[in-house]
């Protein structure tokens, strides 16, 4: 079946520092991924969409300058957090399309990255 | 897309069968129901969808009202790694290309 990664599982680092998050799909070509943000207890918010080879398109209230997404290839879309803060820890999940699926499932998911700014 | 609503929680003993139920009753005539569960701190893992017969793979089962305004997802022997949230999603063909949307769902909590 389709798999979806992501690197980190999970990462520490400090305050105002940036840390970049990959999504990868490993056997299949994506032309759309998603990225997700999900804080402890609650469901998962869509933060973008990122098209390959175009801007991302960002959900209301989501700092496009803060959370920068470039998907540069078929099979890799990356997140940046920009000079992180504590606010920002949370579990960052991506998912993608099979661009030859034209039903079903349509998205997979990445295993998640755990981020704790500290 | 249509609006479900879904327990907040269920509990299941384990070996019993779990039903998690979702009202969909404002569901369009194309939209296809599609359950969703994310175990803790994993991804969210696909289990099975529908129109409106019912469906049935290896992981559950699929019922869908006749008025396809209801479903109900069961699990026919839940064991404890099924303790999960399930999440019941409805949507059309013609959103493929967009990102599924989650509600709040149910957790379902299996205990020995």
């Amino acid at each position: 079946g389709a798999v979806v990664s992501q690197h980190p599982s999970w990462v520490i680092c400090k305050s105002g520092t940036s840390v970049k998050i990959e999504c990868r799909s490993l056997d299949f070509q994506a032309t759309t991924m998603f990225w997700y943000r999900q804080f402890p207890k609650q469901s998962l918010m869509l933060m973008a969409t990122s098209n390959e080879g175009s801007k991302a398109t960002y959900e209301q209230g989501v700092e496009k300058d803060k959370f920068l997404i470039n998907h540069a290839s078929l099979t890799l879309s990356t997140l940046t957090v920009t000079s992180a803060h504590p606010e920002d820890s949370s579990f960052y999940i991506c998912s993608a399309r099979d661009h030859r699926d034209s039903g079903s499932y349509e998205q997979y998911f990445g295993p998640g990255t755990r981020l704790t700014v500290t | 897309d249509a609006k479900t609503t879904q327990p907040t929680s269920m509990d299941c003993a384990e070996g019993r069968a779990a039903n998690l139920p979702c009202n969909h009753s404002t569901i369009s005539g194309n939209e296809y129901v599609y359950w969703y569960r994310q175990i803790h701190s994993q991804g969210p893992q696909y289990i099975i969808h529908g129109l409106k017969n019912n469906e049935t793979n290896e992981m559950a089962s699929l019922i869908i009202t006749e008025d396809r305004k209801s479903s109900t997802l069961i699990l026919p022997h839940a064991t404890l790694r099924d303790t999960a949230v399930y999440y019941c999603i409805v949507r059309s063909p013609n959103q493929a290309g967009t990102a599924l949307i989650f509600g709040k769902g149910t957790t379902l909590s299996v205990s020995s």
